[in-house]
């Protein structure tokens, strides 16, 4: 176990539609990661949020969007979805100071299906 | 333009034999870094081992080491000892830690041990 949660693990919705996913990083742990990992695109790094602030911007599309919370949870915004879109979403927490900590740890992930 | 590359979509290792998992890269950034993560059929997202741009020498992380090459910008993983439990998909992946910090990832390899 990572100690970083996600939920949903399971997600099913469609076209059109709008999700959030959460996520909690490991206790500490001042950065939060977002990558999709799908058949075609394989894995793509997303966002990262350092302390409440953007700190990597990734191949993150318009209809996404995330932020991190005070109390340093994490929430990725996914609107006006599309069937390539379905995909693993992973969140992944590291600690240390700045933008850079080289080790991260991932959560679960949450497996969106857009029907 | 940064890139990942890994040219073995699969491998096959003896259980106890090493093995070399290849990882080339191209970027123009003067400051970067190199990871490798696993992911077993079961999912998840592990982080094994960095390697840093400017590090002289080659990082180590118990049976996990990073053959870093800066010249002929390659970064191949080496497992040491395999074990079953090895099986699994490997990726290569680079982070500009110059200016965007953004992280791109290989296409991975997929590793299977034999018994």
């Amino acid at each position: 176990d990572s100690g970083v949660t996600q939920t949903p693990k399971h997600l099913i919705t469609a076209t059109g539609q709008r999700v959030t996913l959460r996520c909690s990083p490991r206790s500490g742990d001042l950065s939060v990661y977002w990558y999709q990992q799908s058949l075609d695109q394989g894995l793509q790094f997303l966002i990262q949020y350092y302390n409440g602030e953007e700190r990597a911007k990734g191949n993150i599309l318009e209809r996404f969007s995330a932020q991190q919370f005070p109390d340093l949870h994490s929430e990725l915004n996914l609107s006006s979805l599309e069937l390539g879109d379905s995909a693993l979403y992973f969140c992944a927490s590291s600690g240390g100071t700045g933008a850079f900590s080289y080790e991260q740890y991932f959560g679960p992930g949450t497996r969106l299906t857009v029907t | 333009a940064q890139k990942i590359t890994q040219t073995q979509p699969g491998m096959f290792v003896q259980e106890k034999e090493a093995v070399t998992l290849d990882c080339t890269y191209d970027t123009s950034d003067p400051s970067y870094g190199l990871f490798w993560y696993k992911q077993p059929s079961s999912g998840e997202m592990i982080f094994l081992i960095y390697q840093g741009s400017y590090d002289q020498q080659n990082a180590t992380e118990g049976r996990y080491s990073l053959n870093f090459q800066k010249a002929r910008k390659s970064a191949n993983l080496v497992i040491s000892a395999s074990q079953l439990g090895d099986s699994a998909m490997y990726f290569c992946a680079m982070r500009d830690l110059s200016g965007t910090y953004k992280y791109i990832f290989g296409t991975g390899t997929r590793l299977k041990v034999l018994a």
